[in-house]
């Protein structure tokens, strides 16, 4: 079956521009997480929803950082006025209940020039 | 915190030789520790987990066994390949506590050569 997809796979952007990453989890995964992996380093954790619910933003690093899960399935990640720090790759994950199995997508790689 | 320590990198050996990868954990509680693995162009793949004291995972030849006494969780493989090649993560989640995120070591680059 499919898993997770995210969009673009690669997205290069302004300083000071708005972005959007899109996660489409596994069908029927009611837990979506989302980690940025910066170069070197391993994944970090940036928030988790149960359904269409933030559950823990507590990974969030500053209110630029935004993200949404309207109906429980796709997820999009927003970042306003980027900044060159925010370059990294941000990883998108899925489980059928939360403390299961998370099931990675191949990620999105974000450049701020 | 929650912390992961894991064996800096990058690792080279001879394909057949014996591998390990040392990981250590610093948590408030008992969590699960897994081994993620990330080969060449892929998305992060589960490796093996262990949700428990004394609990052994295993898959493809690995193994890694949850070691409360030493809060160590050492990933081993007896015998490596070249397709073996590729970043490992040591990760662990306190999802028993309410905190399903997981937290990650820094990666251990694993290249395998013939």
């Amino acid at each position: 079956g499919a898993g997770v997809s995210q969009t673009p796979s690669n997205k290069v952007t302004e300083k000071g521009k708005y972005v959007e990453l899109r996660c489409d989890p596994i069908s029927g995964h009611t837990a979506l997480y989302w980690y940025r992996q910066s170069l070197g380093q391993g994944p970090e954790f940036l928030i988790y929803f149960q359904g269409t619910g933030a559950a823990d933003d507590s990974g969030l690093p500053n209110d630029r950082f935004f993200a949404v899960r309207p109906e429980g399935s796709v997820s999009t990640l927003k970042i306003q006025r980027t900044e060159r720090g925010d370059s990294a790759v941000y990883l998108c994950a899925s489980t059928t209940a939360p403390g299961e199995t998370q099931y990675f997508g191949p990620g999105t790689r974000l450049l701020v020039l | 915190g929650n912390s992961v320590t894991q064996m800096e990198g990058p690792v080279t050996l001879s394909e057949e030789a014996f591998l390990t990868i040392n990981c250590t954990y610093t948590a408030t509680g008992y969590p699960s520790l897994f081994w993620y693995v990330q080969y060449p162009g892929e998305g992060l793949q589960l490796l093996l987990k262990a949700t428990k004291a004394d609990d052994k995972g295993s898959n493809k030849g690995f193994e890694a066994t949850y070691r409360k006494e030493t809060t160590s969780f050492h990933l081993e493989k007896g015998s490596v390949q070249v397709s073996d090649s590729a970043v490992y993560f040591c990760a662990l989640d306190l999802s028993n506590f309410g905190n399903e995120k997981l937290t990650f070591g820094t990666g251990t680059r694993l290249t395998i050569i013939p």
